[in-house]
């Protein structure tokens, strides 16, 4: 079956780790992309890359590094710098013609201790 | 200027009810306008999608599009419980390919 799989569900970091979220998706999608959803609020953009080896900034990239060495694999490291990085994180992709319907991994949940 | 606004909620209605969210965007040249429900702690999931003015039907969902006054609308009939979500709104905006832009995403409550 095609989707998107994110990885780990659940992640707990100390205060100063940097952890990364694994995002693969197996639908041929060009486009990827990575948002954030704390309690209560809508879906923040944090990066998206629309092709191979090229990315972007969205809304809150601030403390936040990505990379796109495959087409299948967007992956989404926070860093220390990230003031408050206890949030949901959602993976997305689509394609950039066409119907451009976002579909979503499961989410990963990062809670700092 | 916020570029898709919805009404936060929480929008209340009785199960059976119709249920009416709205949402206004800001860019003129908006082509794709889509509805995704979003259950608490999970992924959102889409609802529909609609590019052309007027309405779309699709079972119990229907979405409306007016272009000239920007604004797109998703009714609900015959509410029912499990309805019950955020349901985000997005917008594919001039000129940004494939980004979407959401919005905040309002609350429905459907009660018994």
């Amino acid at each position: 079956d095609g989707g998107i799989t994110q990885s780990p569900k659940y992640l707990f970091r100390k205060e100063g780790q940097n952890v990364t979220l694994s995002c693969e998706q197996n639908l041929n999608h060009d486009a990827m992309y990575w948002y954030r959803q704390d309690p209560g609020q809508g879906l923040r953009l944090i990066y998206y890359s629309q092709i191979v080896n090229d990315f972007q900034k969205g809304d809150i990239a601030e403390g936040y590094s990505v990379s796109r060495e495959k087409k299948e694999s967007f992956p989404l490291t926070v860093t220390s710098a990230q003031k408050n990085p206890t949030a949901f994180y959602l993976c997305a992709s689509n394609q950039d013609r066409g119907h451009r319907e976002l579909f979503f991994g499961e989410g990963s949940r990062l809670t700092v201790l | 200027q916020k570029e898709v606004e919805q009404n936060s909620g929480p929008l209340s209605v009785p199960e059976g009810a119709i249920a009416s969210l709205n949402c206004t965007y800001s860019d003129r040249g908006s082509q794709s306008f889509f509805w995704y429900r979003q259950y608490s702690g999970k992924s959102p999931e889409l609802i529909m999608f609609i590019y052309s003015n007027g309405d779309k039907e699709d079972g119990r969902f229907t979405a409306q599009l007016n272009k000239a006054s920007q604004y797109v609308s998703l009714l609900i009939r015959d509410s029912q419980p499990s309805d019950s979500a955020t349901y985000l709104c997005a917008v594919v905006n001039t000129g940004t390919a494939s980004k979407l832009t959401f919005g905040t995403g309002t609350r429905l409550q459907v009660t018994l």
